[in-house]
């Protein structure tokens, strides 16, 4: 089975904290996203990287980073937290196929930010 | 831009009955794929079923079956003989075109679903 493993469930950290959100995957995925959920809203993309070093924002990018040194691990960075980014955090990876391309997701982190 | 329209928020329905989950897209690629996501109050993402633009017969996977209709824009998730272990926050997701920004899913709001005993 793919496993997606997500560092963190639960996180709370201060405003203006630096947080790293880390994510591994065991099935050699190309496609690694972060995506976060908030009530009402759905699932959002933050960023996504289709290979190592390879980074692209995606529909929220403001206030955060990523990267991608190795190909089983993303980490989405907060530089500053602020406390609008209090959410949970998902990561997913998928294999580059341009048909069925199920993303396979982690458990989530739920981040506050005080 | 596309978009992924879910306009129920919750749904309670009685245990072994059928239950269909409503799904709209907007997008004008005539290529794109439809998904169902679970989301149990654990956290994970789980995927239920996919639907391809080009695919001739709406996707069955064992009691979930995908209600494709394609003029109408919708792809509603039709649960057969709901269980107890149903309940759970549903997402309709859209993958857009075959270009290599296709590897992208557009999320809807999500529907959560109460199966009552």
């Amino acid at each position: 089975d793919v496993k997606v493993t997500q560092s963190s469930r639960y996180l709370v950290k201060r405003t203006g904290e630096k947080v790293f959100l880390e994510c591994v995957q065991d099935m050699d995925h190309e496609n690694m996203f972060w995506y976060r959920q908030d009530p009402g809203l759905g699932l959002r993309l933050i960023y996504f990287s289709y290979d190592v070093k390879m980074k692209e924002k995606g529909d929220i990018p403001e206030g955060y980073s990523v990267s991608r040194e190795k190909k089983e691990r993303f980490s989405l960075i907060l530089e500053s937290a602020s406390t609008n980014q209090t959410s949970m955090y998902l990561c997913a990876s998928s294999r580059p196929t341009l048909a069925k391309n199920i993303q396979y997701f982690g458990a989530g982190t739920r981040l506050s930010v005080l | 831009a596309q978009k992924i329209t879910q306009t129920q928020p919750g749904m309670f329905v009685q245990e072994k009955e059928a239950v269909t989950l409503d799904c709209t897209y907007d997008t004008s690629d005539p290529s794109y794929g439809l998904f169902w996501y679970k989301q149990p109050s654990s956290g994970e993402m789980i995927f239920l079923i996919y639907q391809g633009s080009y695919d001739q017969q709406n996707a069955t996977e064992g009691r979930y079956s995908l209600n494709f209709q394609k003029a109408r824009k919708s792809a509603n998730l039709v649960i057969s003989a709901s269980q107890l272990g149903d309940s759970a926050m549903y997402f309709c997701a859209m993958r857009m075109g075959q270009h290599q920004g296709a590897q992208k899913l557009v999320f809807g709001q999500g529907t959560r679903l109460t199966i009552n005993p």
